[in-house]
């Protein structure tokens, strides 16, 4: 059973620029969630996916956004890339409740210069 | 709001020796809790999990039991191998429309001698 899949697995972008990150979950797994970790806030929610809707957000700036399409593959994107962007973006599927656990991908480390 | 508190790190440990990793959290309701392993340039991986007081989640010799009376969720293990060298999250997950909602701990960095 194929994992959490991310892509791509590193990546530069310059301030101002955007970037798009894509996750392809679990099979049959149908939510998909997004976090950003960096030293210095640790492991932060951005939002969640669930049937194609955003049910849940964190409170990150409207530069952050996301959608998932109908086979629960998701894409982030953020606009207007700032330094502190810099991070390990990282995806979660789960089945549909949320008890069951996420399971994560390995990630992708976005560096902004 | 929900919190999760990890007991700081680094912890260094020998070879067999017992490992305690302390977490206590803040929510309301009736959170699921979780703990998860972090190993260099890799994401995370769920290691046990417990959702409903009393609960103890247990996978590759690592323990911990929901304790609901002390909101706490600590993590064990009996002997410490140098591949459990990593770092180790404590989270929750609030339940009710906390959908896809993971709170982490700050982590706590477990490095392992021969």
């Amino acid at each position: 059973k194929a994992g959490v899949t991310q892509t791509p697995r590193y990546l530069i972008k310059t301030r101002g620029q955007q970037v798009t990150l894509s996750c392809s979950p679990i099979s049959g797994h149908r939510s998909v969630s997004w976090y950003q970790q960096t030293p210095g806030q640790g492991l932060q929610f951005l939002f969640e996916y669930f049937s194609e809707t955003q049910r849940n957000k964190g409170n990150f700036p409207g530069r952050f956004s996301g959608r998932q399409f109908s086979n629960s593959r998701s894409e982030m994107n953020v606009s207007t890339l700032e330094l502190g962007d810099s991070a390990l973006y990282l995806c979660a599927s789960s089945f549909h409740r949320d008890s069951y656990g996420y399971t994560f991908g390995s990630g992708t480390r976005l560096t902004v210069v | 709001g929900n919190s999760v508190t990890q007991m700081e790190g680094p912890v260094t440990l020998s070879e067999e020796a017992f490992l305690t990793i302390n977490c206590t959290y803040t929510a309301t309701g009736y959170p699921s809790l979780f703990w998860y392993v972090q190993y260099p340039g890799e994401g995370l991986q769920l290691l046990l999990k417990a959702t409903k007081a009393d609960d103890k989640g247990s996978n590759k010799g690592f323990e911990a039991t929901y304790r609901k009376e002390t909101t706490s969720f600590h993590l064990e293990k009996g002997s410490v191998q140098v591949s459990d060298s990593a770092v180790y999250f404590c989270a929750l997950n609030a339940g009710g429309t906390s959908y896809g909602k993971l709170t982490f701990g700050q982590g706590t960095i477990l490095t392992v001698h021969p």
